[in-house]
């Protein structure tokens, strides 16, 4: 199947610092790709769905200006969690979709596990 | 009512069991649905597409209920490497935006 990356997969930062998380897909082009964030036993909660060449599109709650995306390319998308504070630590995945192959399926990235202290 | 609800469990079986897992969901508009896997810590891994007619991969048979509004999960001689939560998703019809459940946990016992 597809490939998608995230870097970094672990951050520890202090309270009040800006974290820059990195969704490539390897092999596929990706218009669309999704962020999500996922607490401890809880679901995967879809925050924004990151639209290459424009505005991402933000889930009821989510703070656009809490949660930067941009999707600079069809194999790039970063989400900025800026001035983090502890509530933010969790687990942030992406997922794209290969458009190429007509199919629905979502490839995840690895993850990221975002600590704030 | 959620969009897609799934039994959180935990299931707990002994290996060699047969355990299934439904997942319903609310918009008649849905037209894809997958299960994934997801392991402790890790990142949802997809397991398989469920197809109208349903479909079976080794130990693992997914099937489709339009009428009813759900999909199943069944999976045969369960191993100790079933061990996971698996996530139904749906995907509705033009948005391509996937919906998940929040899971059910298996865990197969020795």
């Amino acid at each position: 199947g597809a490939v998608v990356s995230q870097h970094p997969s672990w951050v520890i930062c202090k309270s009040g610092t800006s974290v820059k998380i990195e969704c490539r897909s390897l092999d596929f082009q990706a218009t669309t790709m999704f962020w999500y964030r996922q607490f401890p036993k809880q679901s995967l909660m879809l925050m924004a769905t990151s639209n290459e060449g424009s505005k991402a599109t933000y889930e009821q709650g989510v703070e656009k200006d809490k949660f930067l995306i941009n999707h600079a390319s069809l194999t790039l998308s970063t989400l900025t969690v800026t001035s983090a504070h502890p509530e933010d630590s969790s687990f942030y995945i992406c997922s794209a979709r290969d458009l190429s192959t007509l199919q629905e399926t979502q490839y995840f990235g690895p993850g990221t596990r975002l600590l704030v202290l | 009512r959620k969009e897609v609800e799934q039994d959180p469990g935990p299931f707990n079986v002994p290996e060699g069991a047969t355990v299934a897992f439904n997942c319903t969901y609310s918009n008649s508009a849905s037209q894809s649905f997958f299960w994934y896997r997801q392991d402790c810590r890790k990142e949802p891994k997809l397991l398989m597409s469920v197809y109208s007619s349903g479909n079976e991969d080794g130990r693992f048979t997914a099937q489709l209920n339009r009428a009813s509004q759900y999909i199943s999960l069944l999976i045969r001689d369960s191993k100790l490497s079933d061990s996971a939560t698996y996530l139904c998703v749906v995907i509705s019809g033009g948005s391509y935006i996937p919906t998940f459940g929040r899971g059910t946990s298996l865990i197969v016992h020795p």
